[in-house]
């Protein structure tokens, strides 16, 4: 039974050309997370919701922004992609802001690729 | 800043053997969390152990321990009687005591063999 659930798997985009990515949860969790892993490097927490609280990590480029139009969905939003773009993006869930005390729960990625 | 590092890209196991997997990290604070996940191919991540600094007692789960040394900052994952279904990606992670992100270091490709 799936719990933190990102579509597509795999997602194929042009250089400049939105896309968006999609997270959904079945937890009913407050607190939803999107990272960014570039291949053989560490995942990167982008942003996050508490609630309907959005919080920006200082370094995250502006071309990425995040919607969040209810509890269980997440929407990752990159304007104009870039071949750096070109990673997997995780949706993490957890039921309480703080990282050390609350197990954060992680879907399967989706993987994006920029021509 | 904090930072995690991971120092073996690459390890590999044969079934029923223990392996370590290293992780060292930087930080001024002195309370904070850290924790040891796992990817499996083409799986989500999960988390397998979880240790809080001000605790001196390492963190057992199964199979699994870690052996923490605070002053030397190192958290050292080990895998006991190693299974197939351990072949992962490994990644150490650290948060501060009131921190809201995870700070992962690069993970370590764990690969078990029959």
């Amino acid at each position: 039974d799936a719990m933190v659930i990102q579509n597509p798997r795999y997602q194929v985009t042009q250089f400049g050309k939105p896309v968006t990515l999609s997270c959904s949860q079945t937890l009913n969790h407050n607190v939803m997370y999107w990272y960014q892993q570039k291949s053989s490097q560490a995942p990167k927490l982008l942003f996050h919701y508490y609630d309907k609280d959005f919080n920006n990590e200082a370094d995250t480029p502006d071309n990425f922004q995040s919607r969040r139009p209810n509890t269980s969905f997440c929407f990752l939003d990159i304007r104009s992609p870039g071949l750096g773009d070109a990673a997997m993006y995780l949706c993490a869930t957890s039921r309480a802001i703080l990282a050390g005390q609350e197990t954060q729960y992680f879907g399967p990625g989706t993987r994006l690729l920029v021509l | 800043a904090q930072t995690v590092t991971q120092s073996q890209p690459e390890m590999s196991v044969q079934e029923a053997e223990t392996v370590t997997l290293s992780c060292t990290y930087d930080t001024s604070e002195s309370n904070y969390y850290l924790f040891w996940y796992k990817q499996p191919p083409s799986r989500q991540m999960i988390l397998v152990i979880r240790q809080e600094a001000y605790k001196q007692q390492n963190a057992t789960e199964n199979r699994f321990s870690v052996n923490f040394q605070k002053a030397a900052k190192s958290f050292s994952l080990k895998i006991s009687d190693s299974q197939l279904g351990d072949t992962a990606m490994y990644f150490c992670a650290y948060t501060n005591i009131a921190g809201t992100a995870l700070i992962f270091g690069k993970g370590t490709t764990l690969s078990v063999s029959s």
